[in-house]
């Protein structure tokens, strides 16, 4: 089993629509968790952090559930500038390594 | 600002040759990470180093090498023996060990054979 798994998609929603995308993982050491955007061709930027059960900004939110080990992202009132990659990313409890998920797609149409 | 910086953005390498690629960051960052990713897929750790004048293989570190003699610079050169290069290279940085905070990247260099 993959360290990190998510659905790689592709998500095509319409604009406004909410869209959540999850993320398991499958070591219980992990202490923090991260959301990367990456768009086509470009390096990936951080979206959002989860240390603890969640954490919201705008119209991004994502929670973390340890007992079943995955973290969500939702997006509320998705925008066309919303597409792109969405990468979920874990970092262990001695703050060595990252291990980033395969990615899930996000088409946001007209 | 802060930030990291990778050259070049884009590389071309002749079959048989060794070529690197740079990585500066003036984060004040300990850790430094090398990733690979190939179309459609995710990362994949090449090398870490968590303090000078140290380092790590990753999970595909065949056929790379690096160095880190300065806290701001992780190079790495990519072999003759690394046999399938063509790939974008990400370059990160972080707080290190003890910390639980994000990884930074570089605007990647994408290399390819020719």
């Amino acid at each position: 089993r993959k360290e990190v798994e998510q659905d790689p998609g592709p998500f095509n929603v319409p604009e406004g629509a909410t869209v959540a995308f999850n993320c398991t993982y499958s070591n219980s050491a992990s202490q923090s968790f991260f959301w990367y955007r990456q768009d086509c061709r470009k390096e990936p930027k951080l979206l959002m952090s989860v240390y603890s059960s969640g954490n919201e900004d705008g119209r991004f939110t994502a929670q973390l559930n340890r007992a079943s080990q995955y973290i969500s992202l939702l997006i509320r009132d998705s925008k066309l500038s919303d597409s792109a990659t969405y990468l979920c990313a874990r970092r262990d409890n001695y703050g060595q390594n990252f291990v980033f998920g395969p990615g899930t797609r996000l088409s946001v149409l007209p | 600002d802060g930030g990291i910086t990778q050259s070049p953005k884009y590389l071309f390498r002749k079959e048989g040759q060794n070529v690197t690629l740079s990585c500066e960051q003036n984060l004040n960052h300990d850790a430094m990470y090398w990733y690979r990713q190939d179309p459609g897929q995710g990362l994949r750790l090449i090398y870490y180093s968590q303090i000078v004048n140290d380092f790590q293989k990753g999970d595909i570190a065949e056929g790379y090498s690096v160095s880190r003699e300065k806290k701001e610079s992780f190079p790495l050169t990519v072999t003759s023996a690394q046999k399938n290069p063509t790939a974008f290279y990400l370059c990160a940085s972080s707080r290190g060990e003890g910390f639980i905070t994000e990884a930074f990247f570089g605007q990647g260099t994408r290399l390819t054979v020719v």
